[in-house]
């Protein structure tokens, strides 16, 4: 089984800040990990994925996130953040080879400041 | 058009009520999917077609109901509804139902009375 947790529901930045969302997997199997973004009406869009190849996985709009097995964490990060980031980031996991059956965690929504 | 779309984008209905929700995918993909979105809930998988044939139902009350006719039409028909299962359901789609990535539709906001 796997599952996974974020933490903060809610994480305010300034516009130019340090973005940095919190994921934790757990998983009995060695996992795959993604990051999706929601904006206001919008369907779930892929971010990044990490399928245990290299470690630091980039994705669009500059985000990145590291994936650490001894922390069991998939942090998401963005050096500056920008208004049009604002929206709901999920984290999901699913066990290798089956991406189809992802276990969503309840999401974190960023909102940004000027 | 492109992409995945459904239809239609709000719902609302009464308990009594039968309507059915739409999802078109013009992706070419062979696997999509039925998502339910609650407010402060993980998102929930609900079924999972690949092929038209349903390989994952995950223990989903008998009043929604599936509908894979071919691979780019997917339908949930709703009968008999409750107030708790008002949210926001998603369909996706993926190339096949391995590896692949998801791609989302904007879903369909609906409301039970």
């Amino acid at each position: 089984a796997q599952s996974v947790t974020q933490l903060g529901s809610h994480v305010s930045v300034s516009e130019g800040a340090l973005v940095l969302l919190r994921c934790n997997y757990s998983s009995s199997v060695p996992p795959y990990l993604f990051w999706y973004v929601q904006y206001p009406n919008q369907g779930l869009q892929l971010l990044l994925k990490y399928t245990s190849a290299a470690t630091l996985v980039k994705g669009i709009n500059g985000f990145e996130a590291e994936f650490k097995k001894s922390e069991t964490s998939f942090h998401l990060t963005k050096p500056s953040a920008h208004m049009s980031d604002a929206a709901e980031y999920f984290c999901a996991v699913s066990p290798t080879g089956t991406a189809s059956k992802l276990t969503f965690g309840t999401g974190t929504r960023l909102q940004v400041t000027l | 058009e492109t992409g995945v779309t459904q239809t239609p984008r709000h719902l609302v209905m009464g308990m009594t009520n039968k309507k059915s929700l739409k999802c078109e995918q013009h992706l070419g993909h062979n696997a999509m999917y039925w998502y339910k979105q609650s407010a402060k809930k993980p998102l929930e998988l609900m079924f999972v077609y690949n092929f038209k044939e349903q390989t994952e139902n995950n223990s989903v009350p008998s009043r929604f109901s599936p509908e894979c006719p071919n691979s780019s039409h997917l339908f949930l028909h709703l009968h008999t509804l409750q107030p708790e299962d008002s949210a926001l359901y998603l369909c996706a789609s993926s190339p096949m139902g391995g590896l692949d990535t998801q791609y989302f539709g904007p879903g369909t906001r609906l409301t039970v009375l």
